[in-house]
């Protein structure tokens, strides 16, 4: 069955540098890879959704990467803010699963001041 | 907001007790869902609605009873729970199942003493 793996540890960074977050699945690819934002508490909020045919996305400070040699996609947040600190969870959706998306355990992004 | 609402945010019941999990979404979608939330795990999707109608009950235990009167509300009823179905439950929506991202509520979190 589909695996997905996140970075396990939780990573800490300066105010003002890139974060960088890492998403790799193991067998078929997904038709789509979404990110989320999940605050202590909370339910997810969608962030980024990538199809298999697009190799990068955008949206204000933050930008995806899909590689589907490698299996993997990066979630970057470039000048990162304290207000950016939450849990970063990626999705596969494989596009003929009738809304079932498969979650990572998330990494949890602290950014400090 | 993300315009799907969850009540209660908090319940404390005993194993023999018989309780009822609460969604309602406000945001026109065909599409409801269950996701189970346990600490340090990843999500684990339960049930999937579409148009009223149960399209994926995910090998859930019978303890746990889904209910989709109509496109706006969902759900749980829940009996003879056990100390392990402690988590947060989730409940989420999408415009249909195959549309892509889920608007996400803040969850019930739920301790079985």
């Amino acid at each position: 069955s589909q695996k997905i793996e996140q970075n396990s540890e939780a990573l800490n960074i300066q105010e003002g540098k890139t974060a960088t977050l890492t998403c790799n699945y193991t067998n078929y690819s997904p038709a789509y890879l979404q990110w989320y934002r999940q605050d202590p508490g909370r339910g997810p909020v969608f962030l980024l959704l990538i199809r298999e045919n697009e190799k990068e996305k955008r949206k204000e400070r933050l930008k995806v990467t899909f590689d589907t040699t490698l299996k993997q996609s990066l979630f970057h947040i470039t000048a990162s803010q304290p207000a950016d600190s939450a849990t970063y969870l990626c999705a596969l959706d494989m596009g003929n699963q009738g809304g079932k998306l498969i979650f990572g355990q998330g990494t949890e992004l602290s950014v400090k001041p | 907001e993300t315009g799907v609402t969850q009540t209660p945010r908090h319940l404390v019941m005993g194993m023999t007790n018989k309780k009822s999990l609460k969604c309602e979404q406000h945001l026109g979608h065909n599409a409801m869902y269950w996701y189970k939330q346990s600490a340090k795990k990843p999500l684990e999707l339960m049930f999937v609605y579409n148009f009223k109608e149960q399209t994926e009950n995910n090998s859930v235990p019978s303890r746990f009873s889904p209910e989709c009167p109509n496109s706006s509300h969902l759900f749980l009823h829940l009996h003879t729970l056990q100390p392990e179905d402690s988590a947060l439950y989730l409940c989420a929506s999408s415009p249909t199942p195959t549309t892509g991202k889920l608007f996400f509520g803040s969850g019930t979190q739920l301790s079985v003493l």
